[in-house]
């Protein structure tokens, strides 16, 4: 058990469509990381929040966007889905180096 | 996008066998992190490892930060059923935010 919780758990979504995934973090992690991981694969870095602002990015669209609060949850919002944004959804919160993640959410876009 | 060299790719075990993975990079890392996701869940931290050539034991799993500081290895001693999963490395260098993955090492244990 981690602490990190996400939802929803599925999601079904059609192409052109915007989501919003949400994340709540340990109590205490300042830091949220995201990353979507393809079937098959390992996880793929989409970006960091700490204190509430963006650290960093990876390679990913602006159309992948996200926000963090004050009480420890996050969203990760993606707009104008594509058929390869299917995928698990990962949330990731950490206080130092090491990163404790949720179980994810399953976003299928149809 | 980038991801660390893990192998093997798949491997099967009987019970009761030791195991060895190892993850390799072209670059070099200052903090590499081992995990087991099992299917349909989030990767679990088992190990985490700060210092090339540190040796670190957590239960049954070792793992080492190799000493070029460009990978990294996973012993699993004794395997047991609920073994079973995907066995991912990551890796971060000093100074920036973003974990490099491994494309996974999948166990399967014959009991």
């Amino acid at each position: 058990e981690t602490g990190v919780t996400q939802s929803p758990t599925h999601l079904i979504k059609t192409r052109g469509q915007q989501v919003t995934l949400r994340c709540s973090s340990q109590s205490g992690h300042n830091t949220v990381s995201w990353y979507q991981q393809a079937l098959g694969q390992g996880p793929q870095f989409i970006f960091q929040y700490y204190r509430e602002e963006e650290n960093g990015r990876g390679n990913f669209p602006p159309r992948f966007s996200g926000l963090q609060f004050p009480n420890y949850s996050s969203e990760l919002n993606v707009n104008a889905l594509e058929l390869d944004d299917s995928a698990l959804y990962l949330c990731a919160s950490s206080v130092g180096d090491e990163q404790f993640f949720g179980p994810g959410t399953r976003l299928t876009v149809l | 996008g980038q991801q660390l060299n893990q192998s093997p790719q798949s491997m099967f075990i009987q019970e009761g066998e030791d195991v060895s993975m190892n993850c390799t990079s072209s670059s070099i890392f200052n903090t590499w992190l081992w995990y087991k996701q099992d299917p349909g869940e989030g990767p679990v931290l088992l190990i985490a490892l700060y210092k090339a050539g540190e040796l670190t034991s957590n239960g049954r799993l070792t793992a080492q930060f190799g000493i070029t500081r460009k990978d990294s290895f996973l012993n699993i001693s004794a395997s047991i059923p609920s073994d079973v999963g995907i066995y991912f490395c990551a890796g971060l260098t000093s100074g920036t935010y973003k974990y490099i993955f491994g494309t996974g090492t999948r166990l399967k244990v014959l009991a």
